[in-house]
């Protein structure tokens, strides 16, 4: 089974900051890797598919990259409401998944 | 537009099965494979399984094998999750979700179960 990793599990940061949220897989999964954004008691949205490529209508702030094992979120210029946690997502053993753990990201 | 629509809140007894709907308008409902996803209470997200659009073929998390089952109703566009022999443990909100190529695009708000003696 692919495992996958996300690194910190949380972050504090401030309204205007660049962040960087990392997760990484254990074995090669090329370009299958999904980012999706959860407030409390919400569902997840989709933000980036395929690891780089941006979701119709999410802001150009977040940009994602990586391919094989190790795969970054970007966030530029942090808004209030992108205080949220981000999970990661392997579609590379279809039809089996996985999420990885989530990054909670917190306003300092 | 494409929406998902969840039945309501579940309270179920250890041993008891809760079967969850999902009912999809706005697309075309047999172009998409549908997943379920559940999150415990401040847990993460746990992928459960997949079913394609005609309900013909299903592949389940090793967790969940023998347990849960997943139909679709093509002449109502609803998805079903079913999970048997519950206990505690699968107290969480439970999520289904289109697939559009290999991403989750679109999400229901989730059905809480909760599992208690």
């Amino acid at each position: 089974d692919i495992q996958m990793t996300q690194s910190p599990s949380s972050l504090s940061a401030s309204v205007g900051d660049r962040v960087t949220i990392t997760c990484r897989a254990s074995q090669n999964i090329n370009i299958y890797l999904n980012w999706y954004q959860q407030k409390p008691g919400k569902a997840p949205k989709l933000l980036i598919y395929a690891a780089s490529f941006l979701q119709s209508g999410v802001p150009s702030t977040f940009s994602g990259s990586g391919s094989g094992t190790d795969f970054t979120l970007t966030i530029t210029s942090l808004q209030t409401e992108d205080f949220a946690t981000y999970y990661c997502q392997q579609s590379y053993s279809a039809p089996l998944y996985t999420f990885g753990p989530g990054t909670k990201l917190e306003i300092k | 537009q494409v929406q998902l629509v969840q039945s309501g809140a579940e309270v179920k007894k250890p041993g008891a099965s809760v079967k969850v709907s999902c009912k999809a308008s706005g697309y075309t409902f047999t172009t998409f494979f549908m997943h379920w996803v559940r999150q415990a209470p401040g847990q993460g997200l746990e992928w459960m399984g997949i079913i394609n659009p005609s309900g013909t073929s299903r592949n389940y998390a090793q967790k969940f094998q023998g347990r849960v089952t997943m139909t679709i109703d093509t002449s109502t566009s609803t998805v079903y999750m079913e999970l048997s022999t519950l206990r505690s443990e699968d107290t969480a909100v439970y999520f289904c979700a289109r697939m559009n190529g290999e991403s989750l695009d679109y999400w229901g708000q989730g059905t809480l179960v909760t599992v208690s003696s």
